[in-house]
């Protein structure tokens, strides 16, 4: 089990680029997370898909952020223009349908640094 | 908004001492807890989850759970150096929603 794969680890680019994070869940899981975790903010939710759906998207900061999961193995994060509020830690998470005891699987993150 | 708080610490305890963490949260149809914890630099792993009233153990950890009281608590009996760490607390309406986090609480255990 290779686990849930984040690509890149590190992104560092300026301000007004596009950035594109993407994400591998582990093979099974049909449901897929994207967090952000900054120190004033924690670990917050901006969107997350059961069966390649879009469920809840709430958490998406503005209209620059946007997500797909075009199949159930794949998944892209894309922020258009980058801003430096951006700046983050990115984690894609997967977890195996909705058993109450199955567990959140994180990646290792995307460390987002705009300038 | 549902609010999922924690002391932000640090939390320093000696080694071998208990631990005790801390979390209250503020939606009342939560039904699944769960405890994770976050290493410098690394992703949140998974240490224990609860769903009813009353304590669960797993080996040096206890997890604690009041709904009425809208409280859960992470028990680390004799801690170890390599528990420092952030615990994060997670809430969710159910097993099949997003888990709301905590800010997590930095612990300390010194040798």
């Amino acid at each position: 089990d290779a686990g849930v794969i984040q690509s890149p680890r590190h992104e560092v680019t300026e301000m007004g680029q596009e950035v594109t994070l993407r994400c591998k869940p582990i093979s099974g899981h049909n449901s897929l997370f994207w967090y952000r975790q900054t120190m004033m903010r924690g670990l917050e939710l901006l969107i997350y898909f059961n069966n390649n759906v879009p469920i809840d998207d709430s958490g998406m900061p503005e209209d620059r952020f946007s997500a797909k999961m075009p199949n159930a193995s794949f998944s892209t994060l894309k922020i258009q223009p980058s801003e430096p509020r951006d700046s983050a830690v990115y984690f894609c998470a997967s977890r195996s349908g909705g058993a109450a005891d199955s567990p959140l699987h994180f990646g290792n993150g995307t460390r987002l640094t705009v300038t | 908004q549902k609010e999922v708080e924690q002391n932000s610490g640090p939390l320093s305890v000696p080694e071998g001492a208990i631990a005790s963490l801390n979390c209250t949260y503020s939606d009342r149809v939560s039904q699944s807890f769960f405890w994770y914890r976050q290493y410098s630099g690394k992703s949140p792993e998974l240490i224990m989850s609860i769903y009813s009233n009353g304590d669960k153990e797993d080996g040096r950890f206890t997890a604690q759970l009041n709904k009425a009281s809208q409280y859960v608590s992470l028990l680390i009996r004799d801690s170890q150096p390599s528990d420092s760490a952030t615990y994060l607390c997670a809430v969710a309406p159910n097993s099949g929603y997003a888990l709301n986090f905590g800010k997590g609480t930095s612990l300390l255990v010194t040798p």
